[in-house]
This record gives C-alpha cells, structure tokens and sequence, in this order.
C-alpha cells in the first residue's frame, strides 16, 4: 500500500458525461501528479499540483481539468467524455515539486469506462 | 517516434532464468532513470532509480544505465513466479528544467513459470 488513495476505483458512464476523480496524496506530500494509462500509449504524464498551484502540463485535452484543495487532496475532472478517454486513471505524490528527483508513489487508479 | 520505446512482450522465462528488460530513448536531456513493476489491476511501484550513467544493484535486481547509447536495462537475477509483471521504464530531465514529468515506457509484460 502506498498510502496515496483514489476513488472510486471504477466508473462506467456514457459519451458527452462529465466525471470527477479523486486522490489524497500521502501524508506530508505536498505535489499531486494525475497520469492516464491506456494499451496503446502507456502510461502518459497529464498534470502536476504543488501545494495547491499547477506547477506542469503534459498531455491534458482541454476538456479535462485538474485542482489541488488546501488539504492537499486533488481533483480531475473530466467533461464532454469520449470513448478513447477509457483508460486507468493513475495519480501519485510526492515529497516535493522540486527539481531534483523525488519518488512518486502510486494510488491504485480508477479505471474509466465511456460507454 | 515515442521519446521512450520499450518492448511490450511479453517475455516468458523460466524460474531461475536471468531477465533482461531494456529501454531506448531519444531525449539526451534525461538524466534519472527509473524502473517501476506494476502487477495487474495495481499502480506502479518504484524499484530502482539511477542518476546519470553507471550501474545499480538492489538485491537481486541490477539497473543498468548507457547515456552514449541512449539504452537503459533491468536485469532480474534468479527470477520468480512472483516476479511477473509488467516493468515500465521512465525517465525524467536533469534539475534544470524544474519539474517532475516522467516520461514513461509502454511497458514490458513478464511472466516467469514455475
């Protein structure tokens, strides 16, 4: 267990929904990262929080959105659905958002169905 | 071409074989190297991480890293059943750039038989 949790861990819900994920990181981390796996890409880097600011982007379609609450939990939400957006939704915390390297620890992720 | 390419399999050996997991990658700007095992329905979990070239040993796991040839590996020394699952590299760029994106592997799947 990494002690960074995600709910709910399955959803099924139908083209043009709009979902909410939810993650807490570890206690005492401060940086969120939310990243989304699928057979054919992999494991794909989205966005990242620190303390509550976005401090990255990566691949995130502008129909989905992200924040980071004062109590350090996060949030992604994801609108106008679209089949290809079923995928394993992974998010991760660590220490810091620093520079230098800080491990990520992995929630056990929500695994999206778009019907 | 994907920054990282990995090898999807997947790869059976039996138990007791030495396995040999690689990545390639095109970013020279990558400078910590990570292996993570994800089992099935599970996140991924860190097992090794390399700074720059050289190598690492962690018990029976070995990380190897090439930067002139752009081409990292994992070995497993004595593989068990419980090794099987899928290895993912990734790879993040040196502290200049001041974030935590990893870029990750597509993944290998490994299976090892009793």
């Amino acid at each position: 267990d990494s002690g960074v949790t995600q709910t709910p861990k399955h959803l099924i819900t139908a083209t043009g929904q709009r979902v909410t994920l939810r993650c807490s990181p570890r206690s005492g981390d401060l940086s969120v990262y939310w990243y989304q796996q699928s057979l054919d890409q992999g494991l794909q880097f989205l966005i990242q929080y620190y303390n509550g600011e976005e401090r990255a982007k990566g691949n995130i379609l502008e129909r989905f959105s992200a924040q980071q609450f004062p109590d350090l939990h996060s949030e992604l939400n994801l609108s106008s659905l679209e089949l290809g957006d079923s995928a394993l939704y992974f998010c991760a915390s660590s220490i810091s958002g620093g520079a230098s390297y800080n491990e990520q620890f992995f929630g056990p992720g929500t695994r999206l169905t778009v019907l | 071409q994907k920054e990282v390419e990995q090898d999807p399999g997947p790869l059976s050996v039996p138990e007791g074989a030495i396995v040999s997991l690689n990545c390639t990658y095109s970013n020279s700007a990558f400078q910590y190297f990570m292996w993570y095992r994800q089992y099935s329905r599970k996140g991924p979990e860190l097992l090794m991480y390399t700074y720059s070239s050289g190598n690492k040993e962690d018990g029976r796991f070995t990380a190897q890293v090439d930067k002139s040839s752009k081409y990292i590996s994992l070995f497993i020394r004595d593989s068990q059943p419980s090794d099987s699952a899928t290895y993912l590299c990734a790879m993040k760029e040196s502290e200049n750039t001041g974030f935590q994106k990893l870029v990750f592997g597509t993944g290998t799947r490994l299976l090892v038989s009793p």
